[in-house]
This record gives structure tokens, C-alpha cells and sequence, in this order.
């Protein structure tokens, strides 16, 4: 039992250059969330997804693009990406209002 | 809105120290209050959580308690470790499982 698996664990970009984070998680969760941690701004919500086939825009979409694969995965596209997308990228799954459950995180520095 | 708010840190003390770390809310209604931890490198995981007002949780001599009256869901811990020594996060929960989370508190326990 894996629990939330994040690829890659870390990443270097250009400006401009696109790419694609993954999560999976082995709960059977329903719900799944992308978040970013910056310093001093602890953690804000991206994108969630309520069920499979469902994707909701959270507190700072811009610049981001999402896909719920299938129950499992969850994947975070950034197609140009920007030096203010540098950030600890963490994923999360849970069963409703129920504990939400985080992966380790992808580290990405964008130049 | 909804909006948390944790004291600032670092918050650096020693081995056996009493800790505090205090955390107020805004939000509609009542929602289910959590502290996460996160430790060096890794992704956050639940440390303890209340559902509803006057709730205590608790955990690994951890506690906070529900309080409506003045809105704020304080961490303690009686005798602090240098295992101890993370990133604490208060946060809530919106009604459609969204998690609002506070600044983060790092907290260094020194031998």
C-alpha cells in the first residue's frame, strides 16, 4: 500500500518549456487535489478533482491544466511554464470530507 | 470568507519545552479543524483533527481543542523533542472538501 505517489520528485525548466507532474494513489479514493507551497503561504489549492471524470478550478488555477486519468491518477500539466511556477507541487487524495492523504512532493524550478 | 491564521515562526526551544502554537479561523458555519505536520523532505501528514466545537484532538502527546467561542484551535504539546522539530500547519475544511490551510509554523526543538 503506497499510499500518494508523486514523478518526478524534482525537476529544472526553461521558461517556456512544458511538462507534466503525476500523481496515483492506491485508496480508492474519490477525491483528489494538486496543491503549491510556497514560503510563507503555506498551501493553496490548484485544481481538485471530486470523482473521476470531474475537475474543478481551486484557488490558483492560472497557468495549470489537469486531467483525471481514471480513478487512480491525477496529472498536473503546466504547458509554458514561468519562473513564478517554481514550487513544492504536492497531490492529495481523500473519501469526501475525510482526511485528506499527501504524496512526497515535486520540487520545480523553473529558470 | 474562509481564512486561517497560525502564529509566525521559526519557534526555536528546548528539549522538554511546553509548546504552543496558536491558530484562529474565519469560516461559515462550523467546519472540521486539522493540524498537519510535515517533517524535513517530506509531504504533509494529519497530526490531529475535531469535528465540531469543544472536540479535542489528539495525537503522539499533541492536542487542540475546538474552541467556537473564540474561534481558534491552539496546538500544544506538554514536553517537546527534537523529533518534533517540523512545520506545523493549521487548516479547515469548506463544506465541498476543500482544505484552507494557515502560513505553516516551523518549529526547531533543540537537545
Amino acid at each position: 500500500n503506497a499510499g500518494v505517489t508523486q514523478t518526478p520528485k524534482f525537476q529544472v525548466l526553461k521558461t517556456g518549456q512544458s511538462m507534466t507532474l503525476q500523481c496515483a494513489q492506491d485508496m480508492n479514493h474519490n477525491s483528489m487535489y494538486w496543491y503549491r507551497q510556497d514560503p510563507g503561504m503555506g498551501l493553496r489549492l490548484i485544481y481538485y478533482s471530486a470523482s473521476e471524470g470531474t475537475t474543478d478550478k481551486g484557488e490558483v488555477p492560472n497557468g495549470y491544466n489537469v486531467s483525471r486519468l481514471n480513478k487512480r491518477e491525477f496529472s498536473l500539466r503546466l504547458e509554458s511554464a514561468a519562473p513564478s511556477q517554481t514550487s513544492v507541487y504536492f497531490c492529495a487524495s481523500s473519501e469526501g470530507l475525510e482526511t485528506q492523504y499527501f504524496g512526497p512532493g515535486t520540487r520545480l524550478l523553473v529558470l | 470568507g474562509n481564512s486561517v491564521t497560525q502564529m509566525e515562526g521559526p519557534v526555536t526551544l528546548s528539549e522538554e519545552a511546553f509548546l504552543t502554537i496558536n491558530c484562529t479561523y474565519t469560516a461559515t458555519g462550523y467546519p472540521s479543524l486539522f493540524w498537519y505536520v510535515q517533517y524535513p523532505g517530506e509531504g504533509l501528514q494529519l497530526l490531529l483533527k475535531a469535528t465540531k466545537a469543544d472536540d479535542k484532538g489528539s495525537n503522539k502527546g499533541f492536542e487542540a481543542t475546538y474552541r467556537k467561542e473564540t474561534t481558534s484551535f491552539h496546538l500544544e504539546k506538554g514536553s517537546v523533542q527534537v523529533s518534533d522539530s517540523a512545520v506545523y500547519f493549521c487548516a479547515l475544511i469548506r463544506w465541498e472538501g476543500k482544505l484552507i490551510f494557515g502560513q505553516g509554523t516551523e518549529l526547531s526543538v533543540k537537545p
